[in-house]
């Protein structure tokens, strides 16, 4: 069965860019209607939407992030990752990344999280 | 795009149901029946509990079913149990974005 497991540094310094990979393993990220997501979840807070990737490479991200993030798929390597700029202390949360399905007989939900990774941005 | 709301919390005794409710829009829970809900324990990541407003994944439990009507969204829990107790929040898929409630800490007396 697929699972996803995400990896990058635990501690980015304020004004750079933090950077998660998510691997996709037991199946093809290229296979299959499904949105390669990340999602956020500070301490102690709510789950924050961060954006989404399509099988087919089309972007959706959430409008409060936009201007400083980038999400994309490397299918060689059977990963997808995230790329947020310009990162302050309010960005320290648990990173998860997360399989949305979009096939016809079952839609829009998320059914497969990695175990989440924690960030600190701090100097 | 705001978040859905969610109560804050709610409680309940073991054997008796409670609802969680999750209000949006007409541009998203009110505009698409794909509103979904997951449990979160401590530490641990969601576990999808309902997809598609009412639908059950394989292996979650029929004492969670949920509903929509307008622009809210249902979570109900029937025979609670201990292991129940954890945070639920709710999501709606929409076509340029997926929004998530504020999460509701429900408690087991």
């Amino acid at each position: 069965q697929v699972q996803l497991q995400e990896s990058g540094p635990g501690l980015v310094k304020p004004s750079q860019t933090l950077s998660l990979t998510c691997t996709v393993s037991g199946g093809s990220i290229s296979s299959g209607s499904y949105y390669w997501s990340w999602i956020r979840q500070p301490a102690g807070k709510g789950l924050e939407w961060i954006g989404r990737i399509y099988t087919s490479g089309s972007t959706n991200y959430n409008p409060s992030l936009k201007s400083r993030v980038t999400i994309s798929v490397d299918t060689s390597k059977n990963q997808f990752s995230l790329k947020l700029s310009s990162v302050t202390a309010a960005d320290t949360a648990v990173y998860y990344c997360a399989r949305l399905i979009a096939a016809a007989d079952w839609f829009g939900a998320f059914d497969i999280w990695g175990q989440g990774t924690m960030v600190t941005v701090s100097s | 795009q705001s978040a859905l709301t969610q109560p804050a919390s709610v409680s309940g005794s073991p054997g008796q149901s409670i609802t969680i409710s999750c209000t949006g829009t007409s541009s998203d829970v009110g505009g698409y029946n794909y509103v979904s809900w997951y449990q979160q324990h401590p530490g641990k990541a969601p576990k999808l509990m309902i997809y598609e407003v009412s639908n059950r994944p394989s292996g979650v439990s029929n004492r969670f079913s949920g509903s929509k009507s307008g622009n809210t969204a249902s979570l109900t829990i029937s025979g609670l149990q201990a292991e129940d107790e954890a945070d639920y929040y709710c999501s709606s898929y929409t076509s340029s974005s997926s929004l998530f409630g504020g999460g509701t800490k429900l408690t087991v007396l």
